[in-house]
């Protein structure tokens, strides 16, 4: 089975702190995904990586920053919290599309609800 | 653009059959997914179509039209534990890496 872990399931941080959220998969997957999730908005795609010290920015990059120096790894930053950070955070990764592959489904870890006060 | 459409909330009762319809357009198509994600959760992964026809597994069934940008996802002989959030997921291009959800469609689910 493949196993997305996030670092915390629940985080308090308070405004203007550096907060890293890590992620970890166990699969072998080239390719590793941040989303935040909010009400009414759905899941947005924040950064993704489709190798090691690879990125690209999703749909709302800003105030937010990635690491990508483990295949397994991948760790989303947030360089100094603001209250509209406040929000659940959700890892996934998949494999890359192969010839012949008819699938690259993506895996979710259990997600990360952050506050910002 | 790049736009998905569902429609918010849905309710239905037991046993019944309920069809939740998803409507998109992508810059690069490669793909379509249905995710099931019960609250406080995360999303799983319920079925990918490809091609145009329906695509059957078990109580669930997804459909897809390509020309028509057209999907829905079929849920038979309904329960309880089927109350959740369904999302529905395309491909944002050829390389078919990330994916751009739609807000998802919440069922409820009574007896």
């Amino acid at each position: 089975d493949v196993k997305v872990t996030q670092s915390s399931r629940y985080l308090v941080k308070r405004t203007g702190e550096k907060v890293f959220l890590e992620c970890v998969q166990d699969m072998d997957h080239e390719n590793m995904f941040w989303y935040r999730q909010d009400p009414g908005l759905g899941l947005r795609l924040i950064y993704f990586s489709y190798d090691v010290k690879m990125k690209e920015k999703g749909d709302i990059p800003e105030g937010y920053s990635v690491s990508r120096e483990k295949k397994e790894r991948f760790s989303l930053i947030l360089e100094s919290a603001s209250t509209n950070q406040t929000s659940m955070y959700l890892c996934a990764s998949s494999a890359t599309l192969r010839a012949g592959s008819n699938t690259d489904t993506q895996y979710f870890g259990p997600g990360t609800r952050l506050t910002v006060l | 653009g790049q736009n998905i459409d569902q429609p918010t909330e849905m309710t239905a009762t037991e046993g019944a059959i309920v069809q939740i319809n998803c409507t998109y357009q992508t810059s690069g198509f490669n793909g379509l997914f249905w995710y099931q994600q019960h609250a406080g959760e995360a999303p799983t992964f319920l079925s990918y179509n490809v091609l145009d026809g329906l695509e059957e597994k078990g109580r669930f069934s997804s459909f897809l039209s390509r020309s028509k940008g057209y999907s829905y996802l079929l849920l038979k002989e309904l329960q309880m534990k089927d109350s959740a959030s369904y999302l529905c997921a395309v491909t944002r291009n050829q390389a078919g890496t990330a994916l751009i959800f739609g807000k998802g469609t919440t069922l409820s689910v009574s007896s």
